[in-house]
Parts: C-alpha cells; sequence; structure tokens
C-alpha cells in the first residue's frame, strides 16, 4: 500500500520566513495534493499535482513534485500567521475501481509567531 | 466553504450505542468518501461510493457501515461503540476519479 511521509512533524517559524514541507511517497505518485487544516476543521484544498516536475503557485504558496514523482515540496514564502496549521500531502493510487481515494501523510503542524 | 455538509458537528454518546452520521456532497460530485482522523493513527480512509454503489474498503470497521442514497447523500452508522471509535469523522466529496475531494467539517465523535 502507499505510504507518504511527512517532514517536518512540526514547524515553528517567525512571521516573514520562508519555510518547506515535504512529502516522501514509497511509490511512484499519480497524482499529489496538499490541503491545510485548522485544528478541529475540515481539511481545505490548496493544490494539486500530476506531471513529474509540475510546480504551482497561490499567493505565497508554492508546491512542486519532482520528476521521478517520488516527493513533492511545498515552500511558504514570507510566513504569515494566517499560515498557521496542519499541512498534509495526500496521494492518489493508480487507475481501478477505487480510483479518487486518497491516502494522507501524517501531516506538519506550522506555527508562525508574529 | 466546501460545499460538503455534515451533521451532527458534534455527538456525545455512550459505550455500545449507535449512531448514525450523515453527509451531503457537493452538487454534482457522485463520489463519496469516508475517512476517520484520530490523534494517533491521522486521517484514514474508510469507505467510498461512487453514484450510489461502494467502490473500495479502507480500514473500517466490521460494527461500522455505510451506504449512499439516490440523491447522492451518504451516511455512516457505527455501532457497538467503543471508547476507541471517539474521532473526528470526515466525509469528501469529488467528481470523479482524478479530481481533488473536497472536505467537509466533520463530526467529532465523543464516546463515554
Amino acid at each position: 500500500s502507499q505510504e507518504l511521509e511527512q517532514s517536518p512533524q512540526s514547524l515553528i517559524v517567525q512571521e516573514g520566513k520562508n519555510l518547506t514541507i515535504n512529502c516522501t511517497s514509497s511509490k511512484t505518485l499519480y497524482g499529489l495534493y496538499w490541503y491545510k487544516q485548522k485544528y478541529g476543521e475540515g481539511l481545505i484544498f490548496l493544490m494539486m499535482l500530476q506531471k513529474g516536475g509540475e510546480e504551482k503557485s497561490h499567493e505565497k504558496i508554492t508546491a512542486k513534485l519532482d520528476e521521478k514523482k517520488q516527493q513533492s515540496s511545498l515552500h511558504i514564502t514570507a510566513s504569515q500567521p494566517s499560515h498557521a496549521g496542519t499541512y498534509l500531502c495526500g496521494a492518489a493510487i493508480p487507475r481501478g475501481t477505487s480510483y479518487g481515494k486518497l491516502t494522507f501523510g501524517q501531516g506538519t503542524i506550522l506555527t508562525v509567531h508574529p | 466553504d466546501s460545499g460538503v455538509t455534515q451533521t451532527p458537528k458534534h455527538l456525545i454518546t455512550a459505550t455500545g450505542q449507535r449512531v448514525t452520521l450523515r453527509c451531503s456532497p457537493r452538487s454534482g460530485d457522485l463520489s463519496v468518501y469516508w475517512y476517520q482522523q484520530s490523534l494517533d493513527q491521522g486521517l484514514q480512509f474508510l469507505i467510498q461510493y461512487y453514484n450510489g454503489e461502494e467502490r473500495a474498503k479502507g480500514n473500517i470497521l466490521e460494527r461500522f457501515s455505510a451506504q449512499q442514497f439516490p440523491d447522492l447523500h451518504s451516511e455512516l452508522n457505527l455501532s457497538s461503540l467503543e471508547l476507541g471509535d471517539s474521532a473526528l469523522y470526515f466525509c469528501a466529496s469529488s467528481v470523479g476519479g482524478g479530481s481533488p475531494l473536497h472536505f467537509g467539517n466533520g463530526t467529532r465523535l465523543t464516546v463515554t
């Protein structure tokens, strides 16, 4: 089964600093999805990556998928307190009857100090 | 707002009881997924439905069951509840394979 490992498990940064969260898969990724979760709330979809080498940005958040499609990174530039929360990566499995479900990493807890 | 509605938001019940969690997917989404999130296990996939049919099963206990109705809403039934079943239960929906999942705000279940 697909396993995702996120690093670091937690991160504390000062407002304005840049940071990177990594997500590594034990198998080739057929789709990699980044989500953000505030404590006790639902997951908010951030970005989806499907092609090797793909990079997407939204506001100050950039996500990349490596060429081998086994690792993704999420980079936040000039962090703000509003970026605080738990970031989870989710992997899609290859096409099949259960195509669509995602397996998630354990999450990275981000704290941003003003 | 993801467009996925889950009710109730909170549920407190005793061991041995049975509860039903309800989910209304986003308009147009045919796939519904149920996940369980706990501190020690993280976010675990339970079951997936597509247009009323079960598509995939994950780490779902035999005491748990689910269904998706013709109007596409879904229910997750949890029976013979144990203390360890206390968790956040999320429903998500998508238009189909490969599309992002959109999550509801979850139902927090506390078993006492």
